[in-house]
């Protein structure tokens, strides 16, 4: 199994473009996150999915958009780039059944926005 | 203020030092609490569950105090493979976790 894996590692994007990161799972998980991580921030939950075909704002959602049209892909979108937008960028998944199970992260795209 | 509060360190400690690591949580009806262990650049990964009656696996032990809404994580004999920064994790009911901001381990020779 690969986990989860992230696409792409590294991009820098100037202010205004678009772009889409792209996160799988072979592990037939039902729920799915992407979350960003800035230095004394922790990581900051930005969309969800609790299946496919279902997304949901996080804590941090402005200037995103997601889908999940697949269970096994979640797409994280950015349409106008921003520097505030640079940052490390995880996705991450985990059963639905019980609140406790152990969620598990991609590798991290690291996004840099000029 | 925030849901989950560490603090960021860093713990500088010689190996084999013991080291304790606190954690508060402001949501009483938390329901499940992890350690999530984070290297420099990479993603992070589960460490232990913490659970009501306090657990152990190896030289990491982690407490849970409800009454205080707090966590712990101690870890034991030290090693320079213990650096690394240690995230405190609520799920605080539902489908997401709540991070904190991590604590910063340096474990020195």
């Amino acid at each position: 199994n690969a986990g989860v894996t992230q696409t792409p590692k590294f991009r820098v994007l100037k202010t205004g473009q678009s772009m889409t990161l792209l996160c799988a799972q072979d592990m037939n998980h039902e729920y799915m996150y992407w979350y960003r991580q800035d230095p004394g921030m922790g990581l900051r939950l930005i969309h969800y999915s609790v299946g496919e075909g279902t997304t949901a704002k996080g804590e941090v959602p402005d200037g995103y958009n997601v889908s999940r049209l697949k269970k096994q892909n979640f797409l994280l979108g950015l349409e106008s780039a921003a520097p505030s937008q640079t940052s490390v960028y995880f996705c991450a998944s985990r059963t639905r059944t019980g609140g406790a199970n152990e969620q598990y992260f991609g590798p991290g795209t690291r996004l840099t926005v000029t | 203020r925030k849901e989950v509060e560490q603090d960021p360190g860093p713990f500088n400690v010689p190996e084999g030092a013991t080291v304790a690591f606190n954690c508060t949580y402001s949501n009483s009806a938390s329901q499940s609490f992890f350690w999530y262990r984070q290297d420099c650049r990479k993603e992070p990964k589960l460490l232990m569950s913490v659970y009501s009656s306090g657990n152990e696996d190896g030289r990491f032990t982690a407490q849970l105090n409800r009454a205080s809404q707090y966590i712990s994580l101690l870890i034991r004999d030290s090693k320079l493979s213990d650096s690394a920064t240690y995230l405190c994790v609520v799920n605080t009911g539902g489908n997401k976790l709540v991070f904190g901001a991590g604590t910063i381990l340096r474990v020195k020779s």
